[in-house]
């Protein structure tokens, strides 16, 4: 298994709701990433867990909560997000310095 | 601080043109990666350049890394529709902080 996948590909959702944003991968990687995405801009790190601890929060509010139960998944926990935090949102996983980015889910917050 | 200024931001051109993009850094970059995004997918991995002076081709893409490790180009022959989408620099910041570097990116629109 050579991928990171995400789910949902999708989500609406309103200021009050509360919401998980799912990874996985299965290719051994160490190293798990959570970027926030705007159109034609690139990916902005959000969280770096590296050996299932959190080692990097880049001054991200709380309304965003990182989760990593296992080394294959990573969550994201959202609540009481605004509504410019809708956004293209990217998980990767990497061996070394490489690292290969999940097909994200495009979050709209109404 | 390490930078990476990627150029041109936004590029139009006609199935069949050639076309080059740019990377460029004052600081040394141990490698660089070039990303190719489409849009509502995330972005996928095209190359690593490893050596100052690397090249590395990918069908029609060719890849430079330059001489010093400062910087990096792409270059594609016959560009067509299926080319499309965000280009995308990264190198990998010092000190094994896990952190990516990205350009700005390159919007890309190949017309038939």
């Amino acid at each position: 298994d050579t991928e990171v996948t995400q789910t949902p590909k999708h989500l609406v959702m309103g200021m009050t709701n509360k919401k998980s944003l799912k990874c996985e991968q299965h290719m051994g990687h160490r190293a798990m990433y959570w970027y926030k995405q705007k159109a034609k801009k690139p990916p902005e790190l959000m969280f770096v867990y590296s050996y299932e601890k959190l080692s990097i929060n880049e001054s991200v509010p709380s309304r965003f909560s990182p989760e990593c139960p296992n080394s294959s998944l990573l969550n994201l926990h959202l609540h009481a997000l605004q509504p410019e935090d809708s956004a293209l949102y990217l998980c990767a996983s990497s061996l070394d310095s490489y690292q290969f980015f999940g097909p994200g889910t495009r979050l709209t917050v109404l | 601080t390490q930078l990476l200024e990627q150029s041109p931001q936004f590029l139009s051109i006609q199935e069949g043109e050639n076309l080059t993009v740019y990377c460029n850094s004052s600081s040394v970059f141990s490698s660089l990666q070039w990303y190719r995004q489409e849009p509502g997918e995330g972005p996928v991995l095209l190359v690593t350049v490893v050596t100052g002076g690397e090249v590395k081709k990918l069908k029609r893409l060719t890849f430079q890394f330059g001489d010093a490790r400062k910087d990096s180009s792409l270059h594609i022959t016959a560009a067509q529709p299926g080319d499309t989408g965000l280009y995308l620099c990264a190198g990998p910041r010092t000190g094994n902080t896990g952190k990516l570097i990205f350009g700005q990116g390159t919007t890309l629109q190949v017309k038939p």
